[in-house]
């Protein structure tokens, strides 16, 4: 199975401030990416498919790059309601494992 | 606006058994993949297993194939996921998901998720 492997675990920062989240996969997987927010008690959300297409009323600030076995995700100017947990999953395979996850915390 | 609804879940002892319910709106049910994924408390997000559209290509992780079931009946738009010799492990909350493509195959991210179903298994 392929296996990803987010850093960092938790990521503490201000509003306004630039993140970025890195994804790397144990084998390439394209651009098969995607990346979801998760708040507390709520489901996943998709934020972005194909490792850079962002998902239909997301906002701009959020962008994704990368191909083959790295991957990021950057948030340009985090906003109050960004503080959350972002997982990655590949869809390569029909594995379609996740990250294990980054928390943003204020 | 794709909707998805869980229900079923509940507790259990080890050894039981339990089966999920998923129903759609909001979209033609059968030309999609669907999937479930589990959160076990305080945990990361786990992929355990996904049907296509019409049910002919099934997909479980090891940890749960062989006692877990997915399933779908299209005319009633519902997914299911029968749970047998559930363990304490298996105590999850369990979410479905719907493919972002439509092509019945299972090709793209999970674009809608249900509000999950607590599992809790215990003595």
């Amino acid at each position: 199975d392929i296996q990803m492997t987010q850093s960092p675990s938790t990521l503490s920062a201000s509003v306004g401030d630039r993140i970025t989240i890195t994804c790397r996969a144990s084998q390439s997987i394209s651009s098969w990416l995607a990346w979801y927010q998760q708040k507390p008690g709520k489901a996943p959300k998709l934020l972005i498919y194909k490792a850079s297409t962002l998902e239909s009323g997301v906002p701009s600030r959020f962008s994704g790059s990368g191909s083959g076995t790295e991957f990021t995700l950057t948030i340009s100017s985090l906003q109050p309601d960004d503080f959350a947990t972002y997982y990655c999953q590949q869809y390569n395979s029909y594995s379609r494992t996740f990250g294990q996850g980054t928390k943003v915390e204020i | 606006e794709a909707q998805l609804v869980e229900s079923g879940g509940g507790l259990v002892q080890p050894g039981g058994s339990l089966r999920l319910s998923c129903v759609a709106s909001g979209f033609t049910f059968g030309n999609y993949a669907m999937y479930w994924v589990r959160q076990a408390p305080g945990r990361g997000l786990e992929y355990i297993s996904g049907i296509s559209n019409n049910g002919g290509n099934r997909y479980y992780v090891d940890s749960v194939k062989g006692r877990f079931t997915i399933s779908r009946d299209n005319s009633k738009r519902t997914l299911y996921l029968q749970m047998d010799s559930l363990r304490a492990e298996d105590m999850a909350i369990y979410y479905c998901a719907r493919d972002r493509d439509n092509n019945g195959y299972y090709s793209g991210p999970f674009a809608y998720w249900g509000q999950g179903a607590l599992v809790t298994v215990s003595s």
